[in-house]
């Protein structure tokens, strides 16, 4: 049972535009979100998260979205830059006991390719 | 070192031996995160430690698996009769605590042959 979707295996974006990668959970009890970044060899790097109490959290280039309703949360980096090549991953958390709790659900990750 | 480190970064036994896999996780740190990735997938949770103890192992896959953190510092996996399906890239993760943003390790990449 995969609760955390990205449906999009690969993407890939012109240097300069915008880069909108997708996110669907099925987990109602989910409520924080985080985006993690990971180059080849590397561990996971987080990069931005959000709470369910939110719809929006920007982070400079990056800013993720929050539809709970639809159980969708995207990630948008413009202007995406050749260095933002990487695969991401989209994972959340249930809170437990009135404190969030660093068990994450990861989806299956997007790779992202920036061409100059 | 500053960040999570990972030993050894790839390790390649034969079925049916015995692996361990070491964890040492950003000095100050309570929580510890093992978690699983395999090919073409998300990592997948094992164990997460406060402190010394155990707080969640619901995500060992079987009896086979077991970890240690004998003094809330470095953690070991450990792979009892290891399996081909068993191969994948192990990562640990640290926090200074279980609200905390997780950094990860490179991950320890196993081959079972």
């Amino acid at each position: 049972d995969q609760q955390v979707k990205q449906n999009s295996p690969s993407l890939s974006v012109q240097e300069g535009r915008i880069s909108i990668l997708n996110c669907d959970y099925t987990n109602s009890m989910f409520d924080y979100f985080l985006w993690y970044k990971k180059y080849p060899a590397e561990g996971p790097t987080f990069l931005i998260s959000i709470s369910s109490i939110k719809d929006k959290n920007e982070d400079g280039r990056f800013t993720v979205f929050l539809n709970k309703s639809a159980k969708h949360l995207s990630l948008h980096i413009v202007p995406s830059q050749p260095g933002d090549s990487a695969v991401y991953f989209c994972a959340a958390s249930v809170d437990a006991g009135g404190t969030s709790y660093g068990k994450l659900t990861f989806g299956q990750g997007t790779i992202l390719t920036v061409h100059p | 070192g500053a960040g999570v480190s990972q030993t050894p970064s790839n390790k390649v036994t034969e079925k049916g031996k015995y692996v361990e896999l070491r964890c040492d996780p950003i000095s100050g740190h309570t929580a510890l995160y093992w978690y699983r990735q395999s090919l073409g997938q998300g990592p997948e949770f094992l164990i997460y430690f406060q402190g010394t103890g155990a707080a969640d192992d619901s995500g060992l896959p079987n009896d086979r698996f077991f970890a240690v953190r004998p003094e809330g510092s470095v953690s070991t996996l450990k792979i009892q009769r290891t399996e081909r399906g068993d191969s994948a890239v192990y990562l640990c993760a640290s926090s200074h605590a279980e609200d905390t943003e997780a950094f990860f390790g490179q991950g320890t990449r196993l081959t079972v042959v």
